[in-house]
């Protein structure tokens, strides 16, 4: 039971180029999420998930895509990096039941020169 | 919209001092109020949760009460241990899934 995995753990881009964060969970979760985590900003939300072709946006989705064809995978892309994408990016997954906890994957640390 | 509010840090205590760290919310409806913590290099893990008004969560010695008449589930622990040492995040929601979370504050506990 792995929980939630992320990849890459670390990875620097160029400005304008694009790439896709894969995470996965294992836990048969219905609902995802993708958080970016900036010094003294706390976790922000960037996109979500309740369940297999249903996505919403979150409080800062610009920039990112997002898209849920299965219940286990929930990739990120980022369509053409800026240097105000370098973050640290956390997936998180959850059962749909009120109050249930959050399992976050380690994080992928991107950086955008 | 919602908003967690969290003592600014870092904090730095002795082993075995009292610790309290302040988290005040702004919030529609009734969401559900989480502790999460996290350590370095690691994703954030829950510490503990409160689910609706008067609720106390608690685990590992930490505890937090859901004030709805004041906004604020403050996190105490009354011995703390050099292995606390971590960011501590506040944060609300319906679920784990739409989580707004507080700035985190930074605690160092010093033998």
């Amino acid at each position: 039971n792995a929980g939630v995995t992320q990849t890459p753990k670390f990875q620097v881009l160029k400005t304008g180029q694009s790439m896709t964060l894969q995470c996965a969970q294992d836990m048969n979760h219905e609902y995802m999420s993708w958080y970016r985590q900036d010094p003294g900003m706390g976790l922000r939300l960037i996109h979500y998930s309740v369940g297999a072709g249903i996505t919403d946006q979150g409080e800062v989705p610009n920039g990112y895509n997002v898209s849920r064809s299965t219940t286990e995978d929930f990739p990120l892309r980022l369509l053409s990096a800026a240097p105000s994408q370098t973050s640290v990016y956390f997936c998180a997954s959850s059962y749909s039941f009120r109050g249930n906890e959050a399992f976050f994957g380690q994080g992928t640390r991107l950086t955008v020169v | 919209g919602d908003s967690v509010t969290q003592m600014e840090g870092p904090v730095t205590l002795s082993e075995e001092a009292f610790l309290t760290i302040n988290c005040t919310y702004t919030a529609t409806g009734y969401p559900s109020l989480f502790w999460y913590v996290q350590y370095p290099g690691e994703g954030l893990q829950l510490l503990l949760k409160a689910t609706k008004a008067d609720d106390k969560g608690s685990n590992k010695g930490f505890e937090a009460t859901y004030r709805k008449e004041t906004t604020s589930f403050h996190l105490e622990k009354g011995s703390v241990q050099v292995s606390d040492s971590a960011v501590y995040f506040c944060a609300l929601g319906p679920s784990g899934s739409r989580l707004t979370f507080g700035e985190g504050t930074q605690l160092t506990v010093n033998p």
